[in-house]
């Protein structure tokens, strides 16, 4: 049984970019929820996805969006890309209103 | 908004002794509060969850408590090992809605042997 899945595992862009980061749930989960990490800190809550729709959103800018897919993959989406987005970006998946999350790897996002 | 603090950024302690991090909170109470270990480079993973109508909670060498009357929770780790070495995340929910979790910023442990 695989677990949650992210890709790429490191990306570097320019400020100014755009960059879409992938995930897929572990098997038999619906709910995916996206998660900044910088160097030293604790995950940030960047939003959660719910059958195909944002459910839940932290305090991050309308530069960040995402998408979840019909087999409960989801996107996440970050726009005109600044240097303080660089960080870790972790994917987390559970099941229903399950409060136990399941992270991915994570997405080490370095933007120059 | 609610806020989490975790007292120590880092503890470092004798193998076999046992380790106690502490995790506070401000503002309303929240449904529940979790415990997660996170190794470097890689994502937390999930140890304990424990709710509001609940004192403690154990698994195997691990425990927890909530103390919803101090804003607390603490977390044990008995007859710790160098392989209990990592960075150890409290979360809780944000809202009331209990679907945005909030994570502190974690203690690293450290067991020397």
């Amino acid at each position: 049984d695989a677990g949650v899945t992210q890709s790429p595992t490191h990306l570097i862009k320019t400020r100014g970019q755009q960059v879409t980061l992938r995930c897929s749930p572990k098997s038999g989960h619906d709910t995916v929820s996206w998660y900044q990490q910088a160097l030293g800190q604790g995950p940030q809550f960047i939003f959660q996805y719910y059958e195909e729709e944002e459910r839940q959103r932290g305090n991050f800018p309308d530069r960040f969006s995402g998408h979840q897919f019909p087999n409960y993959s989801s996107e996440l989406n970050v726009n005109a890309l600044l240097l303080g987005d660089s960080a870790l970006y972790l994917c987390a998946s559970s099941f229903g209103t399950d409060n136990e999350q399941f992270f991915g790897p994570g997405t080490r996002l370095t933007v120059l | 908004s609610q806020k989490i603090e975790q007292n120590s950024e880092a503890l470092n302690i004798q193998e076999g002794k046992t380790a106690t991090l502490t995790c506070n909170y401000t503002n309303y109470s929240p449904a529940y509060l979790q415990w997660y270990r996170q190794d470097p480079g890689r994502g937390p993973v999930f140890l304990l969850l424990i709710r509001e109508n609940e004192k403690e909670k154990r698994k195997e060498r691990l425990k927890v408590t909530f103390d919803t009357t101090l804003k607390q929770s603490l977390f044990h780790i008995t007859a710790s090992q160098p392989a209990d070495s990592a960075t150890y995340l409290c979360a809780l929910d944000g809202d009331s809605s209990a679907s945005k979790i909030i994570f502190g910023s974690g203690t690293r442990l450290s067991i020397r042997p």
